[in-house]
């Protein structure tokens, strides 16, 4: 079983949903939990950025972390053209940045 | 504004060949990484430094060397390159020891022949 799993998709929803893209892992020492979002041809960049279990939220963002279910999920609510990209998840067990691990990512597309 | 920048943007080279791929950041950080990433594998780390002269090694980090001699360059080197280091690489920069956020660059494509 790989460390952290991410369906690549694509995922395909109309503009205004809500999405939902979710991670699962397998190191029950993960404690700090990230998503990131690339856009084509270009680095990735931090969208949130948790802690832990529980709940965070950032405008249309809000992102989810279980770990009893080592299960973590991010929300867009009110999703744009513009939020098409591919989403990465990224994990790791201390505040370490070279421990980080990345899961492979899913595309997202919007349909206007 | 503060930048991370990578250069080449596409290079490609054939195998044997030595190859350097160049990152550079206006941020001040000390930290600074070097991953690849590839479909099926997401980004791998290859090397990292937290500070001037200090490198280590990453999960895939055979076949390349880092050094770093000031705060703003992290130049990757692939030794004698190969038809599987074939990937796309991108460099990144943080502030501190902590999960701090990874600042990413443009990445630089390099095909190995």
């Amino acid at each position: 079983q790989k460390e952290v799993e991410q369906d690549p998709g694509p995922l395909s929803v109309p503009e205004g949903a809500i999405v939902s893209l979710n991670c699962t892992y397998s190191n029950s020492a993960f404690q700090y939990f990230m998503w990131y979002r690339q856009y084509s041809r270009k680095g990735p960049e931090l969208l949130m950025y948790t802690y832990s279990s529980g709940n965070k939220e950032d405008g249309r963002f809000t992102a989810q972390v279980d770990k009893s279910s080592k299960y973590i999920s991010l929300f867009i609510r009110d999703s744009q053209p513009s939020d098409s990209a591919t989403y990465l998840c990224a994990m790791s067990p201390s505040n370490r940045d070279d421990k980080i691990i990345f899961g492979k990512g899913t595309r997202l597309h919007i349909l206007p | 504004d503060a930048e991370i920048t990578q250069s080449p943007r596409h290079k490609i080279t054939e195998t044997g060949r030595q190859v350097t791929l160049a990152c550079h950041q206006t941020w001040n950080h000390n930290n600074m990484f070097w991953y690849r990433q590839d479909l099926g594998h997401g980004l791998r780390l290859i090397h990292y430094s937290y500070g001037v002269q200090d490198t280590n090694k990453g999960e895939v980090s055979d076949g390349y060397s880092v050094s770093r001699s000031n705060t703003e360059d992290l130049p990757l080197t692939l030794e004698s390159a190969a038809s599987s280091q074939t990937s796309v690489y991108f460099c990144a920069s943080s502030e501190g020891t902590g999960t701090d956020t990874q600042y990413f660059g443009p990445g630089t494509r390099l095909t190995v022949l």
